[in-house]
């Protein structure tokens, strides 16, 4: 069994670039949950979806952040116009939606914009 | 106020000591609770979920819930070096987990 797995582990990009994020959930798992992280913080929530459908979205999640899961599998999160405060560990998890008070974490993306 | 609460630290004990870590909640509808291991740069591990009131044991962890006080607690015997990470509590509110902000424990060999 493979766990989550996220793509890149680092990404550094200047302000103002585009980045894109990928997650790939467990396979049997038909939710998918994008958080965020920052130092000393536990992580907040952004997004959420059940098969490609995007359920629910944060306040967090500014018009700069897009995220999508077009065929209910993997999922992509794209930050546009990066600034400095988007700098923190972007971390994806997955469940089933029968248990999805157990949530699986990747081992997240670290941003660092500059 | 936070809806969870959690004493951040660090928490520093000895080899073998027994950790307490704790978390305070707000809304009395929560009915899941976690606990989640997360070391230096990694993704967060669950380490055990409770339902509503009551305590679970996993080998040397212990999670009980006390909804009348609104408490959460995470019990550690025999701890050891491996055990030095950052714990998270956690509660499920709706379809997302709303987390503490962790506590920094270090087990001193």
């Amino acid at each position: 069994d493979t766990g989550v797995s996220q793509d890149p582990r680092h990404k550094i990009t200047k302000r103002g670039q585009n980045v894109t994020f990928r997650c790939d959930p467990i396979s049997e798992h038909n939710r998918l949950y994008w958080y965020r992280q920052t130092l000393g913080q536990g992580p907040e929530f952004l997004t959420y979806f059940q098969n490609e459908a995007q359920l629910e979205k944060s306040r967090l999640l500014s018009d700069r952040f897009s995220a999508e899961r077009p065929k209910g599998s993997f999922s992509t999160l794209e930050i546009q116009r990066t600034e400095q405060g988007d700098s923190a560990m972007y971390l994806c998890a997955s469940s089933s939606r029968d248990r999805n008070y157990e949530q699986y974490f990747g081992p997240g993306t670290r941003l660092t914009v500059t | 106020q936070k809806e969870v609460e959690q004493d951040p630290g660090p928490l520093s004990v000895p080899e073998g000591a027994i950790v307490s870590l704790n978390c305070t909640y707000s809304n009395s509808a929560f009915q899941y609770f976690m606990w989640y291991r997360q070391y230096s740069r990694k993704g967060p591990e669950l380490l055990m979920y409770t339902y509503s009131s009551g305590n679970k044991e996993d080998g040397r962890f212990t999670a009980q819930v006390d909804k009348s006080s609104k408490y959460i607690s995470l019990f550690i015997r025999d701890s050891q070096p491996s055990d030095s990470a950052t714990y998270l509590c956690a509660y499920q509110g709706a379809q997302k987990l709303v987390f503490g902000q962790g506590t920094r424990l270090t087990i001193n060999p």
